[in-house]
Formats: C-alpha cells, sequence, structure tokens
C-alpha cells in the first residue's frame, strides 16, 4: 500500500528565511497531492494542493513542487512569519482508493 | 458559510463502552471521510461514505463502524472501546468521490479512561 514519507520532521527557522519540506509516496497512480497545516489543538487546514499534471503551484508565500518521475512533492515556504509554525502534513492517495495516506508531518518552527 | 461541523468536541468514555461521533460535511458536499489522528502523528484514514454507501475501509478492527445519511451527515461508532481508542477523530468533507479538496471538521477529541 501506499507510503508517505516526511523529512524532516523537525524545522527551525529564523523569520523572513524559506523553508522546505519534502514528501514522498510509494504508488504509482497517485495524481493528487495536497498539503495540510495543523496549528496545536486546531484542525489540520489545506493550504495548498497540485495534480500530477502541473510541476509547480504558487499561492502567494506558498509553493508545491511535483517530481512525478522522483515520487516527491515538497512544500516551500518563502518569508516565513512566526504565525507559519505549526505541523505540517503532505498526503497522497493510494493506487486503489479515494482517501488519502497522511505523512507524518513536519513540525516547524519560525523564531523571531 | 458553515464548514464542517463536528459534535461532540469533547468526549470521555470509559473501555467497554460505545461511542457515536458526527459530521455534518460542507453544504453541497458528497464525501465524507472518517481519519483517526493519534497525538503527534498524522490522520489515519477510517472510512469513506459517498451517496450514503461505503465506498473505502481503513485498517481498523469491525469495532468501527460509520453510515451516511441522506442528508450528507454521518456517524462514526466505535463499540468495546479500548485505551488505545483515544484520539482526535476527524472528519472530512469533499465535493464527490474523486480525489479533490478535502476540508476537515474541528474534531471530536475522544478519551478512553
Amino acid at each position: 500500500g501506499e507510503n508517505v514519507e516526511q523529512h524532516p520532521s523537525t524545522l527551525s527557522v529564523q523569520e523572513g528565511d524559506s523553508a522546505v519540506i519534502k514528501c514522498t509516496y510509494s504508488d504509482s497512480a497517485s495524481n493528487y497531492f495536497p498539503w495540510y497545516k495543523q496549528e496545536l489543538g486546531k484542525r489540520p487546514q489545506l493550504i495548498i494542493d497540485i495534480r500530477s499534471n502541473v510541476g509547480e503551484k504558487k499561492d502567494q508565500r506558498i509553493a508545491v513542487t511535483l517530481n512525478k518521475t522522483a515520487k516527491h512533492f515538497s512544500l516551500h515556504i518563502t518569508e516565513t512569519q512566526p504565525e507559519d509554525s505549526a505541523v505540517y502534513f503532505c498526503a497522497a492517495p493510494p493506487d486503489y482508493g479515494q482517501n488519502f495516506v497522511f505523512g507524518p508531518g513536519t513540525r516547524l518552527s519560525v523564531l523571531p | 458559510d458553515a464548514g464542517v461541523t463536528q459534535s461532540p468536541t469533547h468526549l470521555i468514555k470509559t473501555r467497554g463502552q460505545h461511542v457515536t461521533l458526527r459530521c455534518s460535511p460542507i453544504s453541497g458536499h458528497k464525501s465524507v471521510s472518517w481519519y483517526q489522528q493519534v497525538l503527534g502523528q498524522g490522520p489515519q484514514f477510517i472510512f469513506q461514505y459517498y451517496e450514503k454507501e461505503e465506498r473505502g475501509r481503513g485498517n481498523f478492527p469491525d469495532r468501527f463502524s460509520a453510515r451516511q445519511f441522506p442528508n450528507y451527515s454521518s456517524e462514526l461508532n466505535v463499540n468495546a472501546l479500548l485505551l488505545g481508542d483515544s484520539a482526535l477523530y476527524l472528519c472530512a468533507s469533499s465535493l464527490e468521490i474523486a480525489l479533490t479538496e478535502a476540508f476537515f471538521g474541528q474534531g471530536t477529541r475522544l478519551t478512553v479512561v
């Protein structure tokens, strides 16, 4: 079945720097890849997603890049702010299913 | 514009009891999925329902069951609760069955003592 990994598991950056989180998946037919942000005690919030027919997608300070051949996609956050501090989860669908398999999460800390 | 709503928000149960969690999807969304999130881990898929039919099931024991109603709301039932069932139970709502944007409710925090 689908195996989703994230690296790094924790990431600390200075305010204003960039942060990159990488996600790898195993199933071949995966074609939709979302990223979720979860602040402490809150629900996972969809922040950006990408489909397999696109290599990159941007939304203000957030971007996602996809390398379907290598089976990995990355979240890029530029000009980080303290409110970006949270746990970020990537997800990928299994070959046979309409659900998501989530990665273990990356805890991002933006230091003022 | 109402998002995904779940009830109750918190629940404490004793081992062996059963529990029913409820979810109302975003208006117009027909697909509801349930996930279990243990502290410090990513959400783990339990069930997906679309048009009142089960369309997917994760690796959970038969103590877990769910259903979807004609108004697309959903219930998750867990019987014979174990301490290990303590977790945040999340409901996700999507427009259709196809893989697309899924929006989570605030979750139900279940504590089994």
